[in-house]
């Protein structure tokens, strides 16, 4: 069965102090990961999509990196308008056309 | 452009109704997914368009559920009978072709069922 699991279930930073998220999965034959922020009341919205072990993508102070077992979402100096719910996802091989997610990390930004 | 738009975007309703809830994608996109979101947990597929058609409905919980989609476009999902359990936010998303593609969500309809 795939799976995803997201850890910590929750982080509280303060604003500057840069981390790391992690995504752990099993899954038959990955066709993409998927990296995605939402905020409270909101659908999620789009980051990454990773498609290989290896791969790296930036998008201004967020990093996403991809092994065959795991990915990182790293936070750079991290401003408060960054707290949010970062919601990783799965598309396994096969027939298979949903996204599997995980339960997300809670990030807080203290100024 | 549009985002993927969804209505109603809040809804109660009592236990036994029947319920419809509407995803308009992304002019253009061909593929279109409906998810849902219950407390606590993590989002939840429940089934998946080509086009007009669904050729994976492997995530619908019941038979309770269904849903349709016309003109390759507007897709409508329906709960009938609803019970307490169904209440979640239930969330569309759609993509291009699909097949790997990036999926762009929805704000979302948040289902109350008293």
């Amino acid at each position: 069965e795939d799976q995803v699991t997201q850890s910590p279930e929750a982080l509280r930073l303060q604003e500057g102090e840069s981390s790391s998220l992690n995504c752990s999965y099993t899954v038959s034959g990955l066709r993409g990961l998927f990296w995605y922020r939402q905020d409270p009341g909101k659908g999620p919205e789009f980051l990454f999509t990773l498609y290989s072990a290896g791969e790296e993508k930036e998008k201004e102070r967020l990093k996403a990196t991809l092994t065959k077992k795991e990915s990182f979402l790293h936070i750079t100096a991290p401003k408060p308008e960054d707290s949010a719910t970062y919601l990783c996802a799965v598309l396994p091989g096969g027939g298979a056309d949903g996204l599997t997610f995980g339960k997300g990390t809670h990030l807080i930004i203290q100024p | 452009g549009a985002g993927v738009s969804q209505s109603p975007s809040n809804k109660v309703t009592e236990k036994g109704k029947d319920v419809e809830l509407r995803c308009d994608p992304i002019s253009g996109h061909t593929a279109l997914y409906w998810y849902r979101q219950s407390l606590g947990q993590g989002l939840e597929f429940l089934i998946y368009f080509q086009g007009n058609s669904a050729p994976d409905k492997s995530g619908l919980p019941s038979d309770r559920f269904s849903a349709e989609r016309t003109g390759g476009s507007v897709s409508t999902l329906t709960i009938q009978r609803t019970q307490q359990e169904d209440s979640a936010v239930y969330l569309c998303a759609s993509s291009p072709l699909g097949r790997g593609e990036t999926q762009y969500f929805g704000p979302g309809t948040r289902l109350l069922v008293l």
